[in-house]
């Protein structure tokens, strides 16, 4: 049981550039979402997914794209990067949302863009 | 937009004492309160738990208290210890969408234990 998955560990993006940020989870949650840890900042909410085909925006979306085909699979696209960024990716899942159970993390993305 | 305050950011204690940490939220509709630990370089992990229908819930030496009339909450650990400094996230359930099952995060407090 790996729990939730991230690759790569580490990235760095030239201005423009896109790319895509792997996460997988083999427990089974329903729950997935994608959160940037900024210094200073906390760990802010981009995207989530409540279930397969269901994706919605969170705090600060403006930048990135998700989708879900998969309950394991849950991918965030950077379409343009910019340097504003940089940060270190968190992917995390949970079993339910109605009971709002504990959020397992992936291991982190740190993206620079230069 | 619905936040989560954090305080204080940084804090030092001598190994033995106890150490507070506390939060406000600002949604009222919020029901789930998780504390996670980050450990440098590491992933957040969460240490304990509190849902709105409970005032106080304690896991050997680290506790945390509930207050929904006042919005706030706070971790208490006793009897701190080197490997208890970290960096350390309240967090909040909050409403996006027809989602209750986000979670809005503190910005953190750094917590560091002297010898």
């Amino acid at each position: 049981n790996a729990g939730v998955t991230q690759t790569p560990k580490f990235q760095v993006l030239k201005t423009g550039q896109s790319m895509t940020l792997q996460c997988a989870q083999d427990m089974n949650h329903e729950y997935m979402s994608w959160y940037r840890q900024d210094p200073g900042m906390g760990l802010r909410l981009i995207h989530y997914s409540v279930g397969a085909g269901i994706t919605d925006q969170g705090e600060v979306p403006n930048g990135y794209n998700v989708s879900r085909s998969t309950t394991e699979d849950f991918p965030l696209r950077l379409l343009s990067a910019a340097p504003s960024q940089t940060s270190v990716y968190f992917c995390a899942s949970s079993y339910e949302t109605g009971l709002n159970t504990e959020a397992f993390f992936g291991q982190g993305t740190r993206l620079t863009v230069v | 937009g619905e936040n989560v305050e954090q305080h204080p950011s940084t804090l030092s204690v001598q190994e033995g004492d106890s150490a507070v940490i506390k939060c406000t939220y600002s949604d009222s509709a919020s029901n789930y309160f998780p504390w996670y630990k980050q450990e440098l370089g590491k992933r957040p992990q969460l240490i304990i738990d509190i849902r709105s229908n409970v005032g106080e819930k304690k896991d050997q030496r680290i506790a945390v208290t509930l207050n929904k009339t006042a919005k706030h909450f706070s971790l208490h650990i006793t009897e701190t210890q080197p490997e208890d400094s970290a960096v350390y996230f309240c967090a909040a359930s909050i409403r996006y969408g027809g989602s209750q099952g986000n979670l809005i995060f503190g910005k953190g407090t750094k917590l560091s234990v002297k010898p």
